[in-house]
């Protein structure tokens, strides 16, 4: 089983709408939770951490952590175009190295 | 802000050539990384370096080398390129062991012929 496990997408949906990004993780003694966000022939930056479980806001943007069902989730409200960018789910143990997902693709259709 | 600067941000390659990728970051940052990131596979850590004139290997270091000789300069050598290493080569900083942050590069895109 993979640590960390991302749906690759593309994920097309209309501006405006909320966007729902998943990932699923095997190792229970991740700690941190990041999410990072790459613009096409960019480099990955973040977005958002969590530390805990629970939601973490940063205006549009939420992160939600479930440790017990060993998923995280960014939902973005009120969708824009500028949006598109591939998304990465990443975690790490203390003072190990992180984890990346794959990337989920978003597409935000005018 | 953080920066970190990639040497090239294409670059075309024979086979057998040897390649030297150079990054710098301009936060005096303790941890430096070097991953490549391939379609399907994401990002693979190749090699990063906790302190100057340290190294650790990654998950796939095995064709690549690297040298840290001054704290904000990290390279990636490739000693006899192959095919295979066609990739997009991304450089990180993170400013101490723990930290939950990475500052990326640009990338450098690396075509062997």
């Amino acid at each position: 089983q993979k640590e960390v496990e991302q749906d690759p997408g593309p994920l097309s949906v209309p501006e405006g709408a909320i966007v729902s990004l998943n990932c699923t993780y095997s190792n229970s003694a991740f700690q941190y939770f990041m999410w990072y966000r790459q613009y096409s022939r960019k480099g990955p930056e973040l977005l958002m951490y969590t530390y805990s479980s629970g939601n973490k806001e940063d205006g549009r943007f939420t992160a939600q952590v479930d440790k017990s069902s060993k998923y995280i989730s960014l939902f973005i409200r009120d969708s824009q175009p500028s949006d598109s960018a591939t998304y990465l789910c990443a975690m790490r143990i203390r003072d190990d190295k992180i984890i990346f997902g794959k990337g989920t693709r978003l597409h935000i259709l005018p | 802000d953080v920066k970190v600067t990639q040497s090239s941000r294409y670059l075309v390659k024979r086979t057998g050539e040897k390649v030297f990728l150079e990054c710098v970051q301009d936060m005096d940052h303790e941890n430096m990384f070097w991953y490549r990131q391939d379609p399907g596979l994401g990002l693979r850590l190749i090699y990063f370096s906790y302190d100057v004139k340290m190294k650790e290997k990654g998950d796939i270091p095995e064709g690549y080398s690297v040298s840290r000789e001054k704290k904000e300069r990290f390279s990636l050598i490739l000693e006899s390129a192959s095919t295979n290493q066609t990739s997009m080569y991304l450089c990180a900083s993170s400013p101490w062991t723990g930290s939950y942050e990475q500052y990326f590069g640009p990338g450098t895109r690396l075509t062997v012929t």
